[in-house]
């Protein structure tokens, strides 16, 4: 199946900071990717669909300030968590679809502290 | 609004021991009806896609069918390496975007 690269696959960071993670297709294109959070023992969350080129589309009830999406390129999707807080703590994976398939990241666990 | 739903939440097997794994959905016309299986802190790994009722596919242990409100997906003889946790998602033909909609998924123990 398509490889779907994200990274890093942790990360701790200090509350009000930002940090950014990066979701890649390495052999195919994504003109679509998605970005999910999980909490622990629950399913998927779809927060927002990030669309090459143009703006995102995001969740109801998902903030578009605090959780920034860039999709520059046909392979990279970004996700920026800005001015993080304790709440903000989760698992944060990301998905392209090769159709008819979605392939999922290895996810990016998020610690605020 | 789309709506998937697994059943059990959680399942515990002896090895050796087959069962099936529920996924019951509410879909404005399906498209495609995915299983994947999640390993902790993991993202999902995929294991099929079923398009119509009827269908059929398989991988090793496992076995996924569809009917026209729901999707098993029967585990034969499993082995320990088999537990992980299984997601159920469905996507619309008319699916905004082409977003799936996720089950609450069903954590299998597979015990020696």
């Amino acid at each position: 199946g398509a490889v779907v690269s994200q990274h890093p696959s942790w990360v701790i960071c200090k509350s009000g900071t930002s940090v950014k993670i990066e979701c890649r297709s390495l052999d195919f294109q994504a003109t679509t990717m998605f970005w999910y959070r999980q909490f622990p023992k629950q399913s998927l969350m779809l927060m927002a669909t990030s669309n090459e080129g143009s703006k995102a589309t995001y969740e109801q009830g998902v903030e578009k300030d605090k959780f920034l999406i860039n999709h520059a390129s046909l392979t990279l999707s970004t996700l920026t968590v800005t001015s993080a807080h304790p709440e903000d703590s989760s698992f944060y994976i990301c998905s392209a679809r090769e159709r008819p398939e979605a392939f999922f990241g290895q996810g990016t666990r998020l610690t605020v502290v | 609004e789309d709506q998937v739903t697994q059943s059990p939440e959680a399942l515990r097997l002896q090895e050796g021991e087959s069962s099936s794994l529920n996924c019951s959905y509410t879909v404005s016309g399906l498209r495609g009806l995915f299983w994947y299986r999640q390993d902790p802190g993991k993202g999902p790994e995929f294991l099929f896609t079923l398009y119509s009722a009827g269908e059929e596919k398989e991988k090793e242990r496992l076995k996924a069918t569809l009917t026209k409100k729901e999707s098993f997906l029967h585990i034969t003889a499993p082995k320990p390496e088999d537990s992980a946790t299984y997601l159920c998602a469905v996507q619309a033909t008319v699916a905004a975007g082409n977003k799936l909609t996720f089950g609450g998924g069903t954590r299998v123990l597979v015990k020696p």
